[in-house]
């Protein structure tokens, strides 16, 4: 079975604009969340999407938002771009909406670098 | 409100030596806690979890006991390898909740 996939790898922007990052959870998982690696603020939670709607959310600006697809497929945009927003952004999928008790694998994620 | 605390790394060990890394938790509930493994360039992987006090997760060699009364969970190997060089992240989670909240990572290196 595949596993969780993000496109694209890299991505290289400038202040102001804006970005849109895609995640495949894996087969048959229904829920994906998002999160932001940092060097100085670590690991922290954006969101998470099940079944099309969002369930929870982390404390980030409005500038940060997702959707999810029919399909499970979920995207998240992140619009005008500061150069704090460099990050490595995760994506995690996870079989049922069974909160933070499930275990959630995660994808290679999306590496963005804001100049 | 809750936290996850890892000891700080770098952690520098010889090949075949002990590990441990250290964590510590506040948790306002009964969170399920786990440990997952960072390799240069890669995602993160659950290496193992535990759901309720007492219960001890392992896999490929390594092993942590959640310990409700000293809120621990120590992540130990017996024998490290060069390939267990990674960064690893202690974390809790809960059943009502989507977020994972994860310690600040420790990064291991295994010398030859």
């Amino acid at each position: 079975k595949a596993g969780v996939t993000q496109t694209p790898r890299y991505l290289i922007k400038t202040r102001g604009q804006q970005v849109t990052l895609s995640c495949s959870p894996i087969s048959g998982h229904r829920s994906v969340s998002w999160y932001q690696q940092t060097p100085g603020q670590g690991l922290q939670f954006l969101f998470e999407y099940f079944s099309e709607t969002q369930r929870n959310k982390g404390n980030f600006p409005g500038r940060f938002s997702g959707r999810q697809f029919s399909n499970s497929r979920s995207e998240m945009n992140v619009s005008t771009l500061e150069l704090g927003d460099s990050a490595l952004y995760l994506c995690a999928s996870s079989l049922e909406q069974g909160g933070g008790k499930e275990t959630q694998y995660f994808g290679p994620g999306t590496r963005l670098l804001v100049l | 409100g809750d936290s996850v605390t890892q000891m700080e790394g770098p952690v520098t060990l010889s090949e075949e030596a002990f590990l441990t890394i250290n964590c510590t938790y506040t948790a306002t509930g009964y969170p399920s806690l786990f440990w997952y493994v960072q390799y240069p360039g890669e995602g993160l992987q659950l290496l193992l979890k535990a759901t309720k006090a007492d219960d001890k997760g392992s896999n490929k060699g390594f092993e942590a006991t959640y310990r409700k009364e000293t809120t621990s969970f120590h992540l130990e190997k017996g024998s490290v390898q060069v390939s267990d060089s990674a960064v690893y992240f202690c974390a809790l989670g809960y059943s009502s909740a989507s977020k994972i909240i994860f310690g600040s990572g420790t990064r291991l290196s295994i010398r030859p």
